[in-house]
């Protein structure tokens, strides 16, 4: 059975704090994974990561790949209160296009 | 473009009654999936499509049913409503590609009392 596993479930840092998020994966035939925020309604769309060690960067975000250790972290940096959200990670798989999420970090930015 | 569109956007069902939750794309895209997120759960797929025509069974399917007989629409059927099917449902869909990642509708939140 796939596994998607995020630590921490979550967790509360002041603004400008730096935050680490993890999600690690067990999947057969493993395409992808990708990294969404939710903020109260549908999750929006951050990352998409095929290869290992390449960074995607996106303003104060940024992620990473290890297909070898069979996981990802999603960097925030900065954080502003804004960033407060539960952030879900989602691997897919290549034969059937499976979507699986974990469970999802809570993230709380306090001013 | 309104991309992903689920209605209704709330139900309060009765044990035992039926109902369908729609799922409408209007970007072309092939795959599309049904979930529902419970607190603490993250999102949990029930059914997904891959193509027009086809479906195929998530890691929770049992008591929902789907069809998916136009490119565009994914529909998701409860039979015999229970209170465990309190939540709230998400459709997402995507290109074959996954470029741009899934794009979610904005949920339908269901109760069952």
């Amino acid at each position: 059975e796939d596994k998607v596993v995020q630590s921490p479930l979550s967790l509360v840092v002041h603004e400008g704090d730096t935050v680490t998020l993890n999600c690690s994966y067990e999947v057969t035939n493993f395409r992808s994974l990708l990294w969404y925020k939710q903020e109260k309604k549908a999750p929006t769309f951050l990352f998409m990561l095929t290869s290992s060690g390449i960074e995607k960067k996106s303003g104060r975000l940024s992620s990473i790949l290890d297909k070898k250790e069979l996981f990802s972290i999603l960097n925030i940096t900065a954080t502003q209160t804004g960033d407060s959200a539960v952030y879900l990670c989602a691997v897919i798989r290549s034969n059937d296009y499976k979507l699986s999420f974990g469970a999802g970090t809570t993230v709380t930015v306090r001013a | 473009n309104a991309g992903v569109t689920q209605t209704p956007k709330f139900r309060v069902l009765k044990t035992g009654q039926s109902m369908t939750l729609l799922c409408a794309q209007d970007m072309n895209h092939e795959y599309m999936y049904w979930y529902r997120q419970d607190p603490g759960m993250g999102l949990r797929l029930i059914h997904y499509s891959v193509g027009e025509g086809t479906t195929a069974k998530g890691e929770v399917p049992d008591g929902y049913n789907v069809s998916r007989l136009k490119k565009q629409n994914f529909l998701l059927g409860l039979e015999s409503a229970a209170p465990s099917q309190t939540s709230v449902y998400f459709c997402a869909s995507s290109y074959r590609q996954f470029n741009y990642g899934y794009t979610f509708g904005s949920g339908t939140r269901l109760t069952v009392v």
